[in-house]
Formats: C-alpha cells, structure tokens, sequence
C-alpha cells in the first residue's frame, strides 16, 4: 500500500543552520510528490512539488528537495534556516488521484 | 483569487450529537477533498471528490461520515453520532484536478476544529 515516512518528528536548530527533513514514499510506480508546510496559526500552503524532469525542486523561502527515485525518497532542505521557518511540515505522495500525507515535522528555529 | 473557505472554524459537541461541516472551493476546481487531521498527525484523506462524483472514501467511516457536493461546488461533512475520537481538525482542500494541467497542487482552508467531549 502506498505509504509516506518522515522520520523527524521534532526539529530544533538555531538561526542559520542548515535543515534536512527526510521523506521515504512506498509506492513503485510514477508518483508526484509535495511538501506542504503550515506556519502557526495558518492553514497547510504548498512549499514545493516534483511531477517529472529536473530531481532537484526549488520552492518558496529558499526551500529545495531532491527527487531521489533509486532511494524513495524527497527530502527537503535549506542551507540556512530562519526564525520564521518555524513550522510543521508535511512530505505528501501522489499515485494516480490517490494522495498521501506524512505525519509531519515540528521544526523549531531558535532566534 | 479567493482561497477555500470553511465553516465553522470551531465546534464543541457532546458525544452521540451530530454536526456539519461547511466547505467552499476555489471557482473552477474539479476536485475536492476531506481529511481528518488528529493531533500530532498527518491529514487523513476522508473522501474525495471529482465534480458531484465521489472518486476515493475508502477511509470515510460510512457508519457515522456522510458527505455531499451537490452541483460540483459547495460540500457538507457531517458526523451523526459523533464520538470523543471524532475530536480533531477537518480540513478540505481543492485542486484543478486536470490530467491535461498536470497540476494536483492542492489549496487548503483553514479547518474546523471539533472538539467532543
């Protein structure tokens, strides 16, 4: 069955550290993948998505993932992390029309 | 563009009561989606829609989860009766939806809280 891991559940860096939030999905077959973040106090926003070509996604805030297909996996990154990143953040998978949600990363960044 | 709206943002029930959930979709999108999300979780995909036809709700507990989007617009969510475990965050979100856009990015609104006590 399709399934998404994240296996950081909470995240505590200082301002200008570097982040890596890991994402492993299941499924075999041609999927698209997303990261959704949700700042306090606010709805779930896309930060970035893969559908094809280019393994190596930009999305908004300096944010990027690599789409790595031999491990299953779509980790995010930022080389360096701003108190305003404060946020959960959620890997998602699509197969077909079917989506999937991690459990999400609480990342806490340190003034 | 006007984003999803819900409602309401929050509601206290006591367990065996019922309750309906609001969602309004961005004009134009075909696809619309109801998930639970229960605290420390992921969201939970409860139905999906695809204009009035229901796509997925294979996790929808059809014993107690109704849902509904009359015309292809507008859905209500409602639980009847509702138990403690009920109490979480029901999102809907939207998308286009369209092969031919390739585009399934979804835009959420901002939930509704229910709490069962």
């Amino acid at each position: 069955a399709q399934s998404v891991s994240q296996h950081n559940h909470h995240v505590i860096l200082s301002e200008a550290a570097s982040l890596e939030l890991g994402c492993n999905y299941s499924y075999g077959g041609t999927v698209n993948l997303f990261w959704y973040v949700q700042y306090p106090g606010q709805h779930l926003q896309l930060l970035l998505k893969y559908f094809s070509g280019d393994p190596l996604v930009k999305g908004i805030k300096g944010f990027e993932a690599e789409f790595i297909k031999s491990k299953f996996s779509f980790n995010l990154r930022k080389p360096s992390v701003q108190w305003s990143d404060t946020a959960e953040y959620f890997c998602a998978s699509q197969e077909t029309y079917k989506y999937i949600f991690g459990t999400g990363t609480r990342l806490k960044v340190l003034a | 563009e006007a984003g999803v709206a819900q409602s309401p943002r929050y509601k206290i029930i006591e367990k065996r009561q019922s309750v309906a959930f609001w969602c309004n979709p961005i004009s134009g999108h075909a696809t619309l989606y109801w998930y639970q999300q229960i605290l420390g979780q992921g969201p939970k995909l409860l139905i999906q829609f695809q204009n009035n036809g229901v796509v997925d709700d294979s996790q929808l507990p059809k014993d107690r989860f109704s849902a509904e989007r009359l015309k292809g617009v507008d859905s209500t969510l409602k639980i009847q009766p509702a138990k403690l475990e009920d109490s979480a965050v029901y999102l809907c979100a939207s998308s286009l939806g369209s092969r031919a856009l390739g585009s399934y990015e979804q835009y959420f609104g901002p939930g509704t809280r229910l709490t069962v006590t």
